[in-house]
C-alpha cells in the first residue's frame, strides 16, 4: 500500500515560475523524502527532512514538514525546464521498519 | 565512481516463464532494496537485503525472491511470471546498514506478454 499521497497530480507551470507540491502521509514517521524520476528513469534523492525539523533548504529546494497533519511540501523556486520530471515523497517509519513508503507523485512540466 | 548498475535494461518474458534481475550496488554501499514501479505508479517496496539474508519484505507474493552475494550485489528472481508483472523494477542501494536515503540505478523494464 502507498502511504503518501502527493497534490496534485500533475503541475503545469512556465520557466521562472515557483512550483509547488504536497504529500500527505497516514502513521508517524521518522523521517520524509523527496525523490525525483525524469521519464522511465531511476528515482534521485532530493532531500531528507527528519520529524523533529519543520523546514529544510537545499539550493532551490524548500521543504516544509507538519508532523501533527502528517503533511508535507515541496517548493521548487525559479523553475527551469530541467526540473520537468516526476516528483515523490518517500516516508520512512523507522525502528524495524526498513522500507521507504512512496507516494504515487506528481508530474512536473516546467514549459520554456 | 561507479552508481547502481542494473542488468538487463528490458526484458521481454511470456506468462509463465521465469526471470532474474541483477544489481549492483553504488561502490561501498552494503544494503540492497529492490522496488516494483507499475506504469504511472509509485515504487513499491519487495524486499531489502543486508548481510546476504532478506530483512524485510513488502507485500508481494512467495513467486518473487531474491539473493545477495558476497560483493552486494544481488538479483531478483519471478516465477510463473504474470500479466500484471510487467513494471519497471527498481534497485536502490544504501550504504552501512542504513534503510535511507537511496541511491537507484535506472531501473529493468519487464513486459510479459
Amino acid at each position: 500500500s502507498q502511504q503518501g499521497e502527493e497534490d496534485p497530480q500533475a503541475l503545469s507551470i512556465q520557466e521562472g515560475e515557483n512550483a509547488t507540491m504536497n504529500c500527505s502521509y497516514k502513521t508517524s514517521i521518522n523521517n520524509l523524502q523527496w525523490y525525483r524520476q525524469n521519464s522511465g528513469r531511476g528515482l534521485v534523492h532530493l532531500i531528507l527532512i527528519r520529524s523533529n525539523e519543520r523546514e529544510k533548504h537545499s539550493g532551490r529546494l524548500r521543504v516544509t514538514l507538519d508532523t501533527s497533519k502528517k503533511s508535507s511540501s515541496l517548493l521548487i523556486t525559479a523553475s527551469r525546464a530541467a526540473d520537468t520530471a516526476s516528483y515523490f515523497c518517500a516516508t520512512d517509519r523507522g525502528g524495524s521498519n526498513y522500507k521507504l513508503t512512496f507516494g504515487k507523485g506528481t508530474l512536473l512540466t516546467v514549459n520554456p | 565512481d561507479a552508481g547502481v548498475t542494473q542488468s538487463p535494461t528490458h526484458l521481454i518474458k511470456t506468462r509463465g516463464q521465469q526471470v532474474t534481475l541483477r544489481c549492483s550496488p553504488k561502490s561501498g554501499h552494503d544494503t540492497v532494496s529492490w522496488y516494483q514501479q507499475a506504469l504511472g505508479q509509485g515504487p513499491q517496496f519487495i524486499f531489502q537485503y543486508y548481510e546476504e539474508e532478506e530483512r524485510q519484505r513488502g507485500n508481494f507474493p512467495d513467486r518473487f525472491s531474491g539473493h545477495q552475494f558476497p560483493n552486494y550485489s544481488s538479483e531478483l528472481n519471478v516465477n510463473a511470471l504474470l500479466l500484471g508483472d510487467s513494471a519497471l523494477y527498481l534497485c536502490a542501494s544504501s550504504g552501512q546498514g542504513k534503510r535511507s536515503p537511496l541511491h537507484f540505478g535506472n531501473g529493468t523494464r519487464l513486459t510479459v506478454t
